[in-house]
């Protein structure tokens, strides 16, 4: 079955410092694959996405890239700020009709 | 404004007293899902709906049930609680593409089962 890793937190930065959390995953076909972010006492919002092998995602100053390769989906950011502290779910979904299946989440706290 | 709601927000009940919370969409979507997230677990689904009348089990179905009777709505329901069901659990609703789709989530219900 399908099945999304990612690396557990929580991670601990400083305001400026350079952020990647990590994803893997394990798929039969050809998934596509989600980064979301929970906000404390929020749902979940979509930050990025990628639908096929090479895709960058980005959005807000994040960024991913789709490696069928090494089946990975790396979430990066340049410079953190206090504001993205929350927690990030890695995603997958192998059809546009099935489920998502998700990471336990990474939680971020960023400090001044 | 496109959104998804739930509702109650905060639940405290008791074991065995049956509940249902409220899942609506304005968004025309076809797709409909419930989750819990738990501490260390992550989300899991709990169930799904693929259109009107039509709804499957997700991974963790057990002591809940689901109707999809109209479109835009889509109930959870605990018939008789019980304190393992205590959880945060979100709806999401989106609709299906070939590619890559967004899911929509509700704020959440946080339900205590004591």
């Amino acid at each position: 079955g399908n099945s999304v890793t990612q690396m557990e937190g929580p991670v601990t930065l400083s305001e400026e410092a350079f952020l990647t959390i990590n994803c893997t995953y394990t798929a039969t076909g050809y998934p596509s694959l989600f980064w979301y972010v929970q906000y404390p006492g929020e749902g979940l919002q979509l930050l990025l996405k990628a639908t096929k092998a090479d895709d960058k995602g980005s959005n807000k100053g994040f960024e991913a890239t789709y490696r069928k390769e090494t089946t990975s989906f790396h979430l990066e950011k340049g410079s953190v700020q206090v504001s993205d502290s929350a927690v990030y779910f890695c995603a997958l979904r192998d059809s546009g009709y099935s489920t998502l299946t998700f990471g336990k989440g990474t939680m971020l706290l960023v400090s001044p | 404004e496109a959104q998804v709601t739930q509702n109650p927000r905060y639940l405290i009940t008791v074991t065995g007293k049956k509940l249902t919370v409220t899942c609506s969409q304005n968004m025309n979507h076809e797709y409909m899902s419930w989750y819990r997230q738990d501490p260390g677990l992550g989300l899991r689904q709990i169930y799904y709906s693929m259109n009107v009348e039509v709804t499957d089990k997700g991974d963790v179905p057990e002591g809940y049930k689901v109707s999809r009777k109209e479109k835009r709505n889509f109930p959870l329901i605990l018939e008789s609680p019980s304190p393992n069901q205590t959880s945060l659990y979100f709806c999401a609703s989106s609709q299906p593409t070939l590619s890559g789709n967004e899911q929509f989530f509700g704020p959440g219900t946080r339900l205590t089962v004591l």
